[in-house]
């Protein structure tokens, strides 16, 4: 298996546009979780599904974030509009079984906004 | 209640020497406990977990040793070698959540 495939792997936007970030995950694995990795957060969960499903989106900042999952094979997470705050990398993970077990992360997106 | 604190920031070992970085914990309630390290660019990839059954865990170089009372778990790296120079995260882990450390940033020097 390839891995958990992110793409863009760089995205460069400017304020105000809409950002879209996808994950392929592990095939077979019914957990699929979002996180953001900031210098001065850290690694913070944003939603995560499991069985395509969403479970716990208590983590998304805000309603300008939205994330889908349509089939077991594909996610995406929305940033409309995008700020300046919003610039970190997102990475995408999946696992078999939810957080007790070990998640397998994609090489991640680093987002800019200008 | 969530947090999981974790130190030190940062760490310089010299090649062969020990490496160890702690963790602690609040709630009672996480279950499992992993350790990640992440290179640069890259994603965090899971090294090492315990389970609070157990008080020590080792696989090759790397120990994890939990202190069930105390709320605190370690990770204990033998002989560290240059290729070991990594960012490595703590986390603690129930049916609900993961939980990450802030990470400690290790360097190996020759």
């Amino acid at each position: 298996d390839a891995g958990v495939i992110q793409s863009p792997r760089h995205e460069v936007t400017e304020m105000g546009q809409e950002v879209t970030l996808r994950c392929k995950p592990i095939s077979g694995h019914d957990y699929l979780f979002w996180y953001r990795q900031t210098m001065m957060r850290g690694l913070e969960l944003l939603i995560y599904f499991n069985n395509n499903v969403p479970i716990d989106d208590s983590g998304m900042p805000e309603d300008r974030f939205s994330a889908k999952m349509p089939n077991a094979s594909f996610s995406t997470l929305k940033i409309q509009p995008s700020e300046p705050r919003d610039s970190a990398v997102y990475f995408c993970a999946s696992s078999w079984g939810g957080f007790r077990e070990k998640l397998f992360f994609g090489s991640g997106t680093q987002l800019s906004v200008l | 209640q969530q947090q999981v604190k974790q130190s030190p920031q940062s760490l310089i070992v010299q090649k062969g020497g020990i490496s160890i970085i702690n963790c602690a914990y609040e709630n009672t309630a996480f279950d499992y406990f992993p350790w990640y390290q992440q290179f640069p660019g890259k994603g965090p990839a899971l090294l090492i977990a315990i389970r609070p059954d157990v008080s020590e865990k080792k696989e090759g170089r790397f120990t994890i040793s939990f202190n069930k009372s105390a709320k605190q778990f370690s990770l204990h790296i033998m002989d560290s070698q240059p290729g070991d120079s990594a960012t490595y995260f703590c986390a603690a882990a129930n049916t609900d959540k993961l939980i990450f450390g802030t990470g400690t940033r290790l360097q190996v020097f020759p």
